[in-house]
């Protein structure tokens, strides 16, 4: 049973365009991290999201965490050819320490 | 610290050898996992300690796999008579959290271990 869903799976988009990836679950996270993965490396951290409603931005990234703490989604504006990546959602079950991903979410941007 | 850090990067080995991996995490961090991932699909949860103890295993983990923290410091995965479908990046994680409670659970990478079982 996958606890983390993501939404779309894949996205290919133009330069310049929006786009939002979805991080949904029925279980309550302590707090939701986001990771971006480039082909043969490890994940690397974006952002860690920790209250319900809670909004983060990170330049052209804005990152939402659910009011009942089970969701979260990224938002990208404007997107540029290096946002180019895996995008992963993660987190620790509430009440458990298993640290859980999503199942990804592949963007690619086309110049 | 530079982070955590794997050894090796890449493996290539005969069906049926044994391999083990190396994990070692940011120092002050008392949690460390490890999970495998396949080629764009997101990675799968194999097992984590709390300093020393292994506190869960996923079923993923055949009695062919091992993990150990011996000290609390560095971890190693072994993978006993290898098979074709356990070739994978096999990645390592860290975090810390001060006591049961602590939310903020986010956890830094490796680079991974690409194993080529062939």
């Amino acid at each position: 049973t996958q606890l983390l869903e993501q939404s779309p799976q894949f996205l290919s988009i133009q330069e310049g365009e929006n786009l939002t990836v979805y991080c949904n679950s029925s279980s309550v996270f302590s707090s939701l991290q986001w990771y971006r993965q480039e082909p043969g490396e490890g994940p690397v951290l974006l952002v860690t999201v920790v209250t319900g409603g809670e909004v983060k931005k990170l330049k052209r990234l804005t990152f939402q965490f659910g009011d009942a703490r089970k969701d979260s989604s990224l938002h990208i504006t404007a997107a540029q050819t290096g946002d180019t990546g895996l995008y992963l959602c993660a987190g620790a079950i509430w009440g458990t320490y298993k640290y859980i991903f999503g199942t990804g979410t592949r963007l690619k941007v086309l110049a | 610290d530079t982070g955590v850090s794997q050894d090796p990067r890449h493996k290539i080995t005969k069906r049926g050898q044994n391999v083990t991996f190396r994990c070692d995490p940011i120092s002050e961090h008392n949690r460390l996992y490890w999970y495998r991932q396949t080629l764009g699909q997101g990675p799968e949860f194999l097992t984590y300690f709390q300093n020393e103890a292994q506190l869960e295993k996923s079923r993923l983990l055949s009695d062919r796999f091992s993990a150990e923290r011996p000290k609390g410091s560095f971890s190693t995965l072994e993978i006993q008579r290898t098979e074709q479908g356990d070739s994978a990046m096999y990645l390592c994680a860290s975090s810390f959290a001060p006591g049961q409670g602590f939310r903020r659970t986010e956890a830094f990478f490796g680079q991974g271990t690409r194993l080529t079982v062939v």
